[in-house]
């Protein structure tokens, strides 16, 4: 089935330390999205790729990072500069051309600092 | 950043009621999407609309893309207690890739 795949569903970091968060997508998106998603919120972006190797800082950027070496595959990294990165993280892809696109979502990975 | 301005925030309704939230932008939008998150998932796309005016059904679910391409509505009929959950509002511009949210709205029925 064409998805979007996220891994792992829930991760427990220490403090200090850096984690990469897994998306994985075969619907032969160009777009994907980092969001992050705290308790009662909406969702805020984090970083978004338009295509390979090229990606853009979306509004909270700051801690965090990101590579696109291959369409299929988006990981998000949550370094130690992240103060608060207690969060639910949602990855997301879209087509990137055309009038008509529409974003869906993987399953989440929610993120806990212990 | 940019957060849309959704409306109301959260609604307790019984059983069997209709339901209506809408969501505003200060930006003018070429895409509309409304989405459903259930607890600990990643939100779900209920309808895609994309053109002023369009008015567009799922269901008992029914969106509309405002005439000022700055808002839009969605409306549940006849609720059911599956329909709980948070029910967010996305815009994208013309030329852009980046999608912005709404704030959500919570809404609970009672059954």
């Amino acid at each position: 089935d064409g998805g979007i795949t996220q891994s792992p569903k829930y991760l427990f970091r220490k403090e200090g330390q850096n984690v990469t968060l897994s998306c994985e997508q075969n619907l032969n998106h160009d777009a994907m999205y980092w969001y992050r998603q705290d308790p009662g919120q909406g969702l805020r972006l984090i970083y978004y790729s338009q295509i390979v190797n090229d990606f853009q800082k979306g509004d909270i950027a700051e801690g965090y990072s990101v590579s696109r070496e291959k369409k299929e595959s988006f990981p998000l990294t949550v370094t130690s500069a992240q103060k608060n990165p207690t969060a639910f993280y949602l990855c997301a892809s879209s087509i990137a051309r055309g009038m008509n696109t529409e974003a869906f979502f993987g399953q989440g990975t929610r993120l806990t600092v212990v | 950043g940019q957060q849309l301005n959704q409306s109301p925030q959260s609604m307790f309704i019984q059983e069997g009621e209709d339901v209506s939230m809408n969501c505003t932008s200060s930006s003018i939008f070429n895409t509309w999407l409304w989405y459903k998150q259930d607890p600990g998932e990643g939100p779900v796309l209920l309808i895609a609309l994309y053109k002023a005016g369009e008015l567009t059904s799922n269901g008992r679910l029914t969106a509309q893309f405002g005439i000022t391409r700055k808002d839009s509505f969605l409306n549940i009929s006849a609720s059911i207690p599956s329909d709980v959950g948070i029910y967010f509002c996305a815009g994208r511009s013309r030329g852009t890739y980046k999608y912005i949210f709404g704030t959500g709205t919570r809404l609970k029925v009672l059954a």
